[in-house]
């Protein structure tokens, strides 16, 4: 069954700390990977995306790393900010039908 | 500001009622996506249309159906609606069928089934 899990469910950290967010999938075949960020009661806004090909993406002062091999994706926040609260949710394509799994999020706390 | 409209904002309906949500895509995207978010069940991929036709299917229920115009906006019917309906609806559009496109979401629907 194609399943994403992120890891940990929740963070709290202070401004200007950095925090790492996991993603675990066992989604096959694997087409391409996708971190949402999305404010309470707002729609998601993309983040990064990866194929199978590629092993780090960044937007500023957020990375994206993907290990298809181990079926892993980090997200790292670097300095984070107040406005970086929020969920973030690793989303994984299984084939090119444009199929989506979605993981249940990491709620990210940044406190001042 | 993504460019993706949605109407109505909230809604509120009783069980076994029939809904319409309205989605207009960004200026030039063809792809529409439908995605449910409720709290117990996260966000779900519903389906897919790319110029007019159906293009990928997730987890829509046999009450659901959707369809997108000529002009390109897509609209979500919702039927015989039951409590557990109750979520959050989002559109999202691109500019094609390529699975890395970007996807903009629009702000979303809230649905209240009392």
């Amino acid at each position: 069954k194609n399943q994403v899990e992120q890891s940990p469910q929740s963070l709290i950290i202070l401004e200007g700390k950095n925090c790492t967010l996991q993603c675990n999938y066992t989604v096959s075949p694997f087409s391409n990977l996708r971190w949402y960020k999305q404010d309470t009661g707002r729609g998601p806004v993309s983040l990064t995306i990866m194929t199978f090909s590629e092993n780090t993406k960044s937007n500023g002062r957020y990375t994206a790393t993907l290990d298809a091999d181990t079926k892993q994706s980090s997200l790292h926040i670097t300095a984070s900010q107040l406005s970086d609260s929020a969920s973030y949710i690793c989303v994984v394509s299984p084939d090119y039908g444009q199929n989506f799994v979605f993981g249940p999020g990491t709620r990210l706390s940044v406190l001042p | 500001d993504s460019g993706v409209t949605q109407t109505p904002k909230h809604l509120i309906t009783a069980t076994g009622q029939r809904v319409t949500l309205r989605c207009s895509p960004r200026s030039g995207d063809l792809s529409v996506y439908w995605y449910q978010q409720s709290l117990d069940q996260g966000l779900q991929f519903l389906i897919q249309y790319y110029n007019g036709e159906e293009r990928a299917k997730g987890n829509i229920l046999e009450r659901f159906s959707a369809q997108q115009f000529p002009d390109l906006h897509s609209e979500l019917n919702l039927s015989s609606l039951e409590l557990g309906d109750s979520a959050l609806y989002f559109c999202a559009s691109s500019p094609g069928t390529s699975d890395t496109y970007e996807q903009y979401f629009g702000p979303g629907t809230r649905l209240t089934v009392t």
